[in-house]
């Protein structure tokens, strides 16, 4: 059974620093890892998506790594900003099946 | 604009009824979801569907119902025998197995928070 873990559950850093999300899986045969944002009392919203056959994806400030060997992906976001301020969540589709596991969270506060 | 709309955006249920929860979408996505979300917690899937006229249930199906009568449609009933229904949920659509699935990016709706009376 796929389970997705993200450490730490909370991280709160300076202005302009670069920090790095973890999110750990465990079975390593999946189609794609997501990576969201949701802030206090929204939905979620998608920040990249890495398919299985890539290693890693961009978007402006954030990128995001995918290594199924060792079943991690990391979130980077560089020189952050108190607008990051948010919850960050991955989100796995394990092959052979059309559900998505989640990860808890990570609590990300950008402090001015 | 194209989305996923949730209605209502809160909602009161009293002991023993039944509330259906909304959720519509533009995106002409053949997959939707659907998810409960607790503190401190990861999302929850409850239903799912990937064509019209067919649906699964997720792992806390117990409690709820769902239809899927229209392609852009997918309505979720949280019923009497659902006895801690108080949570955050939350709908989703994705493009399905046309799109293939490596490629299916998950879209969300803006939520209903469902409370007990």
């Amino acid at each position: 059974k796929q389970e997705v873990t993200q450490i730490p559950a909370a991280l709160s850093v300076p202005e302009g620093e670069n920090l790095v999300l973890n999110c750990s899986f465990t079975d390593s045969a999946i189609y794609n890892l997501q990576w969201f944002r949701q802030d206090p009392g929204k939905g979620l919203t998608s920040l990249l998506l890495i398919q299985s056959s890539q290693r890693e994806q961009t978007s402006g400030r954030l990128n995001a790594s995918l290594d199924k060997s060792s079943g991690r992906s990391t979130l980077y976001i560089a020189a952050s900003q108190p607008g990051d301020s948010a919850t960050y969540l991955c989100a796995v589709l394990t092959s052979g099946t059309y559900k998505y596991i989640f990860g808890t969270g990570t609590r990300l506060k950008v402090l001015a | 604009d194209g989305g996923i709309t949730q209605s209502p955006k809160y909602l009161f249920r009293k002991e023993g009824q039944n509330v259906t929860l909304s959720c519509e979408q533009n995106l002409n996505h053949d997959a939707m979801y659907w998810y409960r979300q607790d503190p401190g917690q990861g999302l929850r899937l409850i239903y799912y569907s990937q064509i019209v006229n067919d649906f699964q249930k997720g792992d806390i199906a117990e409690g709820y119902s769902v239809s899927r009568e229209k392609k852009e449609s997918f309505p979720l009933t949280v019923t009497s025998a659902q006895k801690n229904p108080t949570a955050f949920y939350l709908c989703a659509s994705s493009i399905g197995l046309a799109g293939g699935l490596a490629k299916n990016i998950q879209y969300f709706g803006a939520g209903t928070r469902l409370s007990v009376l």
